[in-house]
């Protein structure tokens, strides 16, 4: 089945360390997005990527690192940077002229 | 302003009831608008795309006016399993077809 993979579902980190989070797709979109999610709050763009090799900033990118060295995966990392991580991370895919974007289960990470 | 703008809510109605939610974009070259539903916890899965024309989905119908720059979505003969967040996306920003969500509308729906 095609689809969206998000991992771990679950994470866990200490102050001061970096971590990764993956996302993996088979539905062979060009186009992968990172968003944030706080509690009652909307989805906030933190990176996207439309080209391997190639990603761009969105709105909060400061404290976060991605790459795009496969058109299948997109690995977002949450760096010591990041004042205030704990959040739902949503990653998604969609086709460049964004018909419809598909998300992962999410990823819900907690700093403790 | 943001981008993208929706009443939080929540909505909170009876079983049988219509509701309507609308959802205001800033950008005029916006390309593509789409309602998404959420449940607590889950990720945001697609209901349906929003177009000129209007769109109808069983009970439910989405609406765009261009002019005004808004999007609505009616649901008509609400059921409990309507209970959920929904999520207005437009897509377009700076000629590229980035999602850009607003917060979401909560909806409950009572006995």
């Amino acid at each position: 089945d095609g689809g969206i993979t998000q991992s771990p579902k679950y994470l866990f980190r200490k102050e001061g360390q970096n971590v990764t989070l993956s996302c993996e797709q088979n539905l062979n979109h060009d186009a992968m997005y990172w968003y944030r999610q706080d509690p009652g709050q909307g989805l906030r763009l933190i990176y996207y990527s439309q080209i391997v090799n190639d990603f761009q900033k969105g709105d909060i990118a400061e404290g976060y690192s991605v790459s795009r060295e496969k058109k299948e995966s997109f690995p977002l990392t949450v760096t010591s940077a990041q004042k205030n991580p704990t959040a739902f991370y949503l990653c998604a895919s969609s086709t460049l002229q964004g018909i419809e974007a598909f998300f992962g289960q999410g990823t819900r990470l907690t700093v403790v | 302003r943001k981008e993208v703008e929706q009443d939080p809510g929540p909505f909170n109605v009876p079983e049988g009831a219509t509701v309507a939610f609308n959802c205001t974009y800033s950008n005029s070259a916006s390309q593509s608008f789409f309602w998404y539903r959420q449940d607590c916890r889950k990720e945001p899965k697609l209901l349906m795309s929003v177009y000129s024309s209007g769109n109808e989905d069983g009970r439910f119908t989405a609406q765009l006016n261009r002019a005004s720059q808004y999007i609505s979505l009616l649901i008509r003969d609400s059921k409990l399993s309507d209970s959920a967040t929904y999520l207005c996306v437009v897509n377009g920003r700076g000629g590229s077809y980035i999602p850009t969500f607003g917060r979401g509308t909560s909806l409950i729906v009572h006995p």
